[in-house]
């Protein structure tokens, strides 16, 4: 079983739609939590960062972390034809483990105008 | 511009054959670390480095190397390539502390092992 579940789509919403996507987890030592998207052909940069349990926005964007159900989402509201990415998960330990970072599959998302 | 380079930024070889993907960053960035990304398997980590002369294993380390000389540069080396390495690599690079997840990635390695 892998550390990082998460949905790979494809994902495809009309435009204005608001878009869930989720992320599950096993390792209980994780302590922060990433979201990054990434276009085609690009690598993938830092979108959202949370820090245990919580809600956080930026914007459009939301992130929530679940710790005690081992669950992660990123909400986008009125989504928008540039949002159509790949959006990773990613999670990492404290301590020791703090340099180890671990990622989600990735879901693929289209916008569609 | 602050960035993370990486090259060469295609690479087709042969099976046995050594390489090194060189990676470097100019923003005087602690942390660096090395990715492959496969399709369905999302970003694996290979390698990463805390610090120049600290480097520790990711979750896929088996048939890499790595070495933290200085502190702008990540090589990343193959010894005896095979075409399950066959993937795109990633390098990244940030500060520690509570900035450490904003990592900036470089813009690729397609490689191909024939």
């Amino acid at each position: 079983q892998k550390e990082v579940e998460q949905d790979p789509g494809p994902l495809s919403v009309p435009e204005g739609a608001i878009v869930s996507l989720n992320c599950t987890y096993s390792n209980s030592a994780f302590q922060y939590f990433m979201w990054y998207r990434q276009y085609s052909r690009k690598g993938p940069e830092l979108l959202m960062y949370t820090y245990s349990s919580g809600n956080k926005e930026d914007g459009r964007f939301t992130a929530q972390v679940d710790k005690s159900s081992k669950y992660i989402s990123l909400f986008i509201r009125d989504s928008q034809p540039s949002d159509s990415a790949t959006y990773l998960c990613a999670m990492r330990g404290g301590g020791t483990s703090y340099g180890k970072l671990t990622f989600g599959q990735g879901t693929i998302l289209t916008v569609h105008p | 511009e602050a960035q993370v380079t990486q090259n060469p930024r295609y690479l087709i070889t042969v099976t046995g054959k050594k390489l090194t993907v060189t990676c470097s960053q100019n923003m005087n960035h602690e942390y660096m670390s090395w990715y492959r990304q496969d399709p369905g398997l999302g970003l694996r980590q290979i390698y990463y480095s805390m610090n120049v002369e600290v480097t520790d294993k990711g979750d896929v380390p088996e048939g890499y190397k790595v070495s933290r000389k200085e502190k702008r540069n990540f090589p990343l080396i193959l010894e005896s390539p095979s075409p399950n390495q066959t993937s795109l690599y990633f390098c990244a690079s940030s500060n520690l502390g509570l900035a450490a997840d904003t990592q900036y990635f470089g813009p690729g390695t397609r490689l191909t092992v024939l």
